[in-house]
């Protein structure tokens, strides 16, 4: 049981968009920034967002993160097959005084 | 390009030892925590523990009485150790560089992964 919840799975069609959520408490989101992960399969995962809503170099800005009190957003526009993936969050949580990760949440792109 | 190499056993038996060590190339020892990150079979992902920069450990909760994280600087290396393996321990364990930062954690860069696997 992660301590963050996410759905275990979302698909939308090509090219249209889609939107996964985190939610957490007070011990972790709710004070603690929020990052999000791609893991395409046989692959290691790829950071999307951190900061909430800042993405790395090189990540597209059909890539997008909001965060409000204890749960986060990941926004996909323009969905393409190479999207289709294992998205996960994750924040640190004082009350385990450790780095947690969401359940993950599988995108199907139709 | 900041590059992290990892190794160690693959298979093991129940009871045994759970070694990995990954290496840094590239870039920066310090600044960072360097952590591990394993994911089982069918699962999702699972924190396991950081060591920062200046030597400071977390450990996942569940974990900690079986886990060991420890660096070499001068090597720009860091390891894990989880005793007392069992098949439940099965998993693609990944090394991975930390922001360093509690309050903004994230994990930036990840190795390849190592698969683990326990079994009589």
């Amino acid at each position: 049981q992660s301590v963050l919840t996410q759905p275990p799975s979302v698909s939308a069609a090509s090219g249209q968009k889609v939107t996964i959520s985190c939610s957490g408490g007070n011990s972790n989101i709710g004070n603690y920034y929020v990052s999000w992960y791609q893991h395409l399969p046989g692959t290691a995962p790829k950071l999307l967002i951190f900061e909430n809503n800042k993405r790395p170099s090189g990540i597209p800005d059909r890539f997008s993160g909001s965060k409000s009190d204890t749960s986060a957003t990941l926004g996909i526009t323009g969905l393409q097959t190479g999207d289709e993936a294992d998205y996960y969050c994750g924040t640190w949580d004082s009350r385990l005084s450790a780095g947690v990760f969401g359940g993950g949440t599988r995108l199907t792109v139709l | 390009q900041v590059q992290l190499q990892q190794w160690g056993a693959g298979l093991l038996k129940p009871s045994e030892t759970l070694s990995l060590t990954c290496a840094v190339y590239g870039g920066s020892f310090s600044g960072y925590s360097w952590s591990w990150i394993r994911q089982p079979p069918g699962k999702g992902l699972e924190w396991i523990g950081e060591i920062s920069h200046s030597g400071v450990t977390r450990y996942s909760p569940s974990l900690k009485s079986r886990v060991t994280i420890s660096q070499d600087t001068s090597k720009k290396q860091f390891s894990l150790k989880l005793d007392s393996v069992t098949a439940a321990d099965t998993a693609n364990f990944y090394c991975a560089r930390g922001s360093g930062s509690y309050a903004n954690w994230y994990i930036d860069l990840w190795g390849r992964g190592t698969l683990v696997t326990v079994s009589a």
